[in-house]
C-alpha cells in the first residue's frame, strides 16, 4: 500500500530564518506531488505541484521554492521566513497519468509559525 | 479550471440525512466531480468521486445532477465524527494536473 509521510509536525521559526519541510511518498513510483498551504480559517491554496523529478510548477509568486531531488521526495523551502507564511502545510501525492478520477491523497500535515 | 460554489456551513442533527450541495456550471465534459472532506487540524481526506452516474460507497453517496452542472454529497446518518469541511472540487480533463480546492462546506452535527 502506499503512504505519505511529512515533517517535521510542528515548528516555530522566527522571522528571517530559513524553512524545510519533507515530503516522501513510498509503495509508488512516478507520482504527481503536490503542496499545498492553509492558512488560519481559509482554505487550501496550491502552491506548487510536480509530475516528475526536476519537474516543478509554482502557482502563486511567494517567497517560497519547491524542489523534487528523488522520484518520490518533495521539498518545501524559504531562505527568509516571513511572518505571512504561518500556517498548515500539507504534502499530497496522486498516480501519475492524465485520469482526472485518480484521487489525491493528503499527509498528515506541517503546522509553522513565524514569530 | 471550472469553479465550483458552495454554501459556506451547514448544520445537521446527528443521525439524521446531510445533503451537501455544490454547483459547478461550468463544468466541462471531462471534467470529474470530487468530494473530500477535512477534520480538525488534519489533511483532506477522499469521500467519493464521479463523472455523470450516481455514485455509492460506504461513506456517502454522491447524486450527480442530469445536465452536471450542480451535484450533493449525501452523508445518509450523520455521526459526530462527520463534522468537518466538505471540498467538492473538479479535477480537469487530461493535460492538466492541478486540484483546486475553494473554502468548503462546513458541515456541524447537533447531538
Amino acid at each position: 500500500s502506499q503512504t505519505i509521510h511529512q515533517w517535521p509536525a510542528t515548528l516555530v521559526q522566527p522571522v528571517g530564518s530559513p524553512l524545510s519541510l519533507e515530503c516522501t511518498v513510498e509503495g509508488t513510483s512516478n507520482p504527481n506531488l503536490y503542496w499545498y498551504r492553509q492558512a488560519a480559517g481559509r482554505g487550501l491554496q496550491l502552491l506548487f505541484y510536480s509530475v516528475g523529478i526536476g519537474q516543478i510548477s509554482s502557482e502563486v509568486p511567494q517567497n517560497l521554492s519547491a524542489s523534487r531531488p528523488q522520484d518520490r521526495q518533495f521539498i518545501l523551502s524559504s531562505k527568509k521566513l516571513l511572518l505571512s507564511d504561518s500556517g498548515f502545510y500539507l504534502c499530497a501525492w496522486r498516480r501519475t497519468g492524465l485520469s482526472p478520477g485518480n484521487t489525491i491523497y493528503f499527509g498528515e500535515g506541517s503546522w509553522l509559525t513565524v514569530v | 479550471d471550472a469553479k465550483t460554489t458552495q454554501p459556506n456551513s451547514m448544520e445537521s442533527n446527528e443521525e439524521e440525512p446531510v445533503h451537501l450541495p455544490c454547483n459547478h456550471s461550468t463544468i466541462s465534459g471531462t471534467d470529474y466531480i470530487h468530494w473530500y472532506r477535512q477534520l480538525p487540524s488534519q489533511g483532506p481526506e477522499y469521500v467519493i468521486h464521479g463523472l455523470t452516474s450516481n455514485v455509492n460507497n460506504r461513506m456517502a453517496s454522491l447524486a450527480i445532477a442530469e445536465d452536471r452542472k450542480s451535484s450533493t454529497l449525501i452523508l445518509h446518518r450523520a455521526t459526530l465524527r462527520d463534522a468537518a469541511v466538505y471540498y467538492c472540487i473538479l479535477s480537469a480533463g487530461a493535460g492538466s494536473y492541478q486540484l483546486t480546492f475553494g473554502k468548503g462546506t462546513k458541515l456541524s452535527v447537533i447531538p
